[in-house]
């Protein structure tokens, strides 16, 4: 397994305002995706973020609400755009473990980011 | 498409007893991966097991096993002699193999309580 950071752990924001999560893992990975859950939810996944290309997105979620970025194999952010009450849940960054030929098909999960609209 | 049911939404045990945790799951690959994650009260998720769609060996490891049946779909979870510890919500996902990454499908996720 790999070590998978994510800043914040958690926010309180306000209506309006964006807020940008990182996610940094130990190992350099090829695939990075980010999931949200909503409260008492399952995961559903956002994009998958790939380095060295734009992020791919899942049906319901669009690039201005949730621009990606993805600078370099290790290191992925998630912001999260003009909020509303209906943001509020946990947002996890996930790695499938080793890059190229390595990768193994697994994913990591980090700690989350619990957000908080008001 | 993809699709994971987890019938039970919560289970409640008293420590010790033995807990499964049903799954079953719909894709038209061939290829595929089944999983098992757990979610404690911290938030966390824990990866628990993978399973590719070629072995269906069933599997053991400590108080956890897993008992793959390809034939009805189905990839069950049982904890035996349940602890206190073993309280969380415990997710099964499945992801198609695909070289562009494997998307994980989540089932709606299954809370266990144990109480002692």
């Amino acid at each position: 397994s790999a070590v998978i950071s994510q800043k914040p752990s958690r926010d309180i924001c306000q209506r309006g305002t964006s807020l940008t999560i990182q996610c940094q893992v130990d190992s350099q990975v090829t695939m990075m995706f980010w999931y949200r859950q909503q409260p008492g939810q399952s995961l559903t996944l956002i994009a998958t973020a790939n380095q060295g290309s734009e992020a791919t997105y899942e049906s319901g979620f669009v690039i201005d609400k949730f621009p990606i970025s993805r600078p370099n194999l290790t290191f992925s952010t998630l912001t999260v755009s003009n909020m509303s009450p209906e943001d509020s849940s946990i947002y996890l960054c996930s790695a499938e473990m080793g890059a190229g030929p390595r990768r193994t098909d697994t994913q990591y999960f980090g700690p989350g980011t619990r957000l908080t609209v008001l | 498409a993809q699709k994971v049911t987890q019938a039970q939404t919560e289970i409640s045990v008293v420590e010790k007893e033995d807990v499964t945790l049903d799954c079953v799951y719909e894709t038209r690959d061939t290829t595929y991966y089944l999983f098992w994650y757990k979610q404690p009260p911290s938030g966390e998720l824990v990866f628990l097991i993978r399973r590719n769609s070629f072995d269906e060996q069933n599997e053991i490891s400590g108080r956890y096993s897993w008992n793959f049946q390809k034939s009805t779909s189905s990839f069950n979870f049982t904890i035996t002699a349940s602890q206190v510890v073993d309280s969380a919500v415990y997710f099964c996902a499945l992801s198609e193999a695909q070289a562009a990454g494997n998307k994980l499908t989540f089932g709606g996720g299954t809370r266990v309580l144990v109480k002692p």
